[in-house]
């Protein structure tokens, strides 16, 4: 079973547009933690946030902002006023326990592509 | 800072032959982790590690074998190449699962 869901393959804006990447997961676990990556055209994987499953305060970076909802399990990412550096593919991940093991281990979502044109 | 480091970074085999591919992280990590990326799939993960002499499987484990016979050295062996091993494989390391992963560069792989 899919536990972390990007339903947007990819998204075009013109620069200077909100836009914003949907991020739904599933978990049995009580405590956990989400995670937004971004990997641009040059392939290496950046970290961006991380927020903890007990901590619903919405965050802000810049232009970056992050909703976390456990209600509707998403922790969506909003770019405001994007510029053509933004594009890249994100990904959200999820980390869960093992529920044989006890370890802990980083699941990926398929990621977001975005595209941002002058 | 060196960070993670993946050797190599591109590879051709031929169908048949073994491979294996190092990470290296200088940041005393725990936490290893292997993923493929693959298009339209995201990151799957292939084996991991939460220390040293200890490893797990994650999504995708079959065809692939791994060892953390140090803490800083994470090695993901492909034993009998096939094409669907073509992929992009990136070596992850941690302070804990539930910290923020830090990523080494990916090693592009073909399978021929």
């Amino acid at each position: 079973a899919q536990k972390v869901t990007q339903a947007q393959t990819e998204i075009s804006v013109v620069e200077k547009e909100d836009v914003t990447l949907d991020c739904v997961y599933e978990t049995r676990d009580t405590t956990y933690y989400l995670f937004w990556y971004k990997q641009p055209p040059s392939g290496e994987l950046v970290f961006l946030i991380r927020r903890n499953s007990f901590d619903e305060q919405n965050e802000i970076s810049g232009r970056y902002s992050w909703n976390f909802q456990k209600s509707t399990s998403s922790f969506n990412f909003t770019i405001t006023a994007s510029q053509v550096v933004d594009s890249a593919v994100y990904f959200c991940a999820l980390s869960e326990v093992n529920g044989n093991t006890g370890f802990q281990k980083l699941v990926f979502g398929t990621g977001t592509r975005l595209l941002v044109s002058p | 800072n060196a960070g993670v480091t993946q050797t190599p970074k591109f590879r051709v085999l031929k169908t048949g032959q073994s491979m294996t591919l190092l990470c290296a992280q200088d940041m005393n990590h725990e936490y290893m982790y292997w993923y493929r990326q693959d298009p339209g799939m995201g990151l799957r993960l292939i084996h991991y590690s939460v220390g040293e002499g200890t490893t797990a499987k994650g999504e995708v484990p079959d065809g692939y074998n791994v060892s953390r016979l140090k803490k800083q050295n994470f090695l993901l062996g492909l034993e009998s190449a096939a094409p669907s091993q073509t992929s992009v494989y990136f070596c992850a390391s941690s302070y804990g699962g539930t910290r923020g992963a830090f990523f080494g560069q990916g090693t592009r792989l073909t399978v021929v």
